[in-house]
């Protein structure tokens, strides 16, 4: 079974300034989806961005921007020029791509609670 | 607009007793999720159903039964065997294998 870790529990940042989530995953599988979800106090899920394993370019959405290293299975979320409204809990996620009772599972990790200070 | 809806936002119920929480999307998603959400957790599978008809256990599937009648709903009976039922409960559907996961806003379930 896949599992992710985030070792952050909560992280602070200035506004304006740049700031990184760590996410380290286990797997034996080769190809899969890796993404971060952000989770504002409103509790609504939504998804910040996503990496395809087998690409090795870091995906980037704006000011969202990853650090995808897949040897050492980490998957780090950078955010540049932090805003007020980046406050939120930030989970990392694993999607299978294999068969069986696997498919279609997402493996979320504990997250991670960022504060955006101004 | 195209999206997932649950309802109600907030429920209430007494011990003992079974409630089942609504999920309905309208994005012609073959794929749907039950998740549970725990103060300082992340998100937990409790079933999901890959197509009209047929759901699978997730990790913790114990005390919650679900139905796949129709594909636009995926509601989730939490019975009275669950153990411990108060949590945030998160729907989600997924068009393709590879594509994401889109959530509903929630319902937080408090048993007392």
């Amino acid at each position: 079974a896949q599992t992710v870790t985030q070792s952050q529990p909560e992280m602070s940042v200035q506004e304006a300034e740049t700031v990184t989530l760590s996410c380290t995953y286990d797997t034996s599988e080769n190809n899969y989806y890796l993404f971060w979800y952000k989770q504002p106090p409103s509790r609504q899920m939504i998804l910040v961005i996503r990496q395809e394993a087998y690409k090795q370019q870091n995906a980037t959405e704006n000011r969202f921007s990853v650090n995808f290293q897949k040897a050492a299975k980490s998957f780090s979320l950078k955010i540049s020029d932090s805003q007020l409204g980046d406050t939120a809990m930030y989970f990392c996620a694993f999607l299978s791509n294999a068969g069986g009772t696997s498919y279609g599972k997402l493996t979320f990790g504990q997250g991670t609670i960022l504060t955006v200070h101004p | 607009d195209g999206g997932i809806t649950q309802s109600p936002k907030y429920l209430f119920r007494k011990e003992g007793q079974n409630v089942t929480l609504s999920c309905e999307q309208n994005l012609n998603h073959d794929a749907m999720y039950w998740y549970r959400q725990d103060p300082g957790q992340g998100l937990r599978l409790i079933y999901y159903s890959q197509i009209v008809n047929d759901f699978q256990k997730g990790d913790i599937a114990e005390g919650y039964s679900v139905s796949r009648e129709k594909k636009e709903s995926f509601p989730l009976t939490v019975t009275s065997a669950q153990k411990n039922p108060t949590a945030f409960y998160l729907c989600a559907s997924r068009r393709g294998q590879a594509d994401e996961q889109y959530f509903g806003p929630g319902t937080r379930l408090t048993v007392t």
